[in-house]
This record gives structure tokens, sequence and C-alpha cells, in this order.
């Protein structure tokens, strides 16, 4: 059975410093890994995904996430916070073969100016 | 414009009064699904669908129903509505998550069940 941790349901950076959101997974086969960004009022938009061409995913709005499967994490980072990432952000997991996905609770990022 | 489109965006009825939340998708997806998101507990699929006629329960199924009867549609049923079905609802449909396609949401749905 696949599963998604998000550690940390709120964060707090400053304006121009590094964002750093968990991402921990559980998998019985090769996964796929997501992470989604929902703005207040909105439905979710993809940020990046994880297919495994390459382990470090490169996504929209300066995100990246690496892929380590010997951590069984996939951590979204960026290098520095802009007022407009104050957003929920998403991780989720779908497995290879099969249509469920599953989405970790969401960690609440807060930019502070 | 690729988009997935929900209605009502919000709606407040009573328990016991049947209600359908509508899901239209334009970009052909065969895989369409419904979410629920409360907080503290992120998104959790309601049903899902693979295709015309197939679909299939997701984590929390109680008290919905859905059908599939076309490619671009897939309606939530709440045939006799309970205030714990209070919640933000999301549509979403893909070229499929089993094969690495990400999914595309609706904007959602605010429903309150007195």
């Amino acid at each position: 059975a696949q599963s998604v941790t998000q550690l940390g349901s709120h964060v707090s950076v400053s304006e121009g410093a590094l964002v750093l959101l968990r991402c921990n997974y559980s998998s019985s086969v090769p996964p796929y890994l997501f992470w989604y960004v929902q703005y207040p009022n909105q439905g979710l938009q993809l940020l990046l995904k994880y297919t495994s061409a390459a382990t470090l995913v490169k996504g929209i709005n300066g995100f990246e996430a690496e892929f380590k499967k010997s951590e069984t994490s996939f951590h979204l980072t960026k290098p520095s916070a802009h007022m407009s990432d104050a957003a929920e952000y998403f991780c989720a997991v779908s497995e290879r073969g099969y249509q469920k996905v599953t989405f970790g609770t969401g960690t609440k990022l807060q930019v502070i100016p | 414009e690729a988009q997935v489109t929900q209605n009502p965006r919000y709606l407040i009825t009573v328990t016991g009064k049947k209600l359908t939340v509508t899901c239209s998708q334009n970009m052909n997806h065969e895989y369409m699904s419904w979410y629920r998101q409360d907080p503290g507990l992120g998104l959790r699929q309601i049903y899902y669908s693979m295709n015309v006629e197939v679909t299939d329960k997701g984590d929390v199924p109680e008290g919905y129903k859905v059908s599939r009867k076309e490619k671009r549609n897939f309606p939530l049923i709440l045939e006799s509505p309970s205030p714990n079905q209070t919640s933000l609802y999301f549509c979403a449909s893909s070229g499929g998550p089993g094969s690495g396609q990400p999914q595309h949401f609706g904007d959602g749905t605010r429903l309150s069940i007195l």
C-alpha cells in the first residue's frame, strides 16, 4: 500500500530564504511522485513530477525536488522564497500500473516580509 | 483552454436533500476522480473512474455515488447528505496516474450540509 507523510503542517520562512518542504513516501513498487500547489480559493496545480527519468526534478516558479530512494524522500526546495510562494503544498504518490493516488496532508507555507 | 469545470462552486443545503455536483473536462482524459479536502486531513479520494462505465472506490466512498456515462462528465451524487459531508470537494482528470500523468483539478465546490 502506498502512503505519503508530509512533515510540518505549517512552515514559515523569511522572504529570500531557502524553502524546504518535506515529503516521505511508502510504496511497494517504483512510484510516481508529484508536488502540487494550492493558492487560496483555487484548485491544485502541478508544480513538478518524478517519473524516473531523472532524480532531480525542476518545476515551475523555481521549485525543484530530489528523489532519494534510499531515504524514500521527495523533498521540495526553492533557493529564495518570494511572497507569492505563500500557499499550501501537497505531495502525492501513485504506483506504476495502478490508478490510485494518495496525497499527503499538506504543508502551508508562510513567507514573512 | 484545457480545464475541469465543477458546478456549483458553493452550496448550502439541508440534511437528506439529494444533491449532485457536476464535473466536466475538455481534455479527452480517460481518468477522472473526486476528492474531499478537510483541514488537517489533506485530500482523500472518494471515487475514481478509469473510463466510461468503469468506476472504483477510493478511500472514503461511504455516502457518495458516481456515474460515468460519458467520457467528459463525472458527477458526484449525495443521495442523503449528512453534516459530516460538509467539505471542500475537488474533481480531477488525468491521462492516468498509473502511467505518471499528473491530474488537472477543478476550482472546487464548497458544500455545507446543515
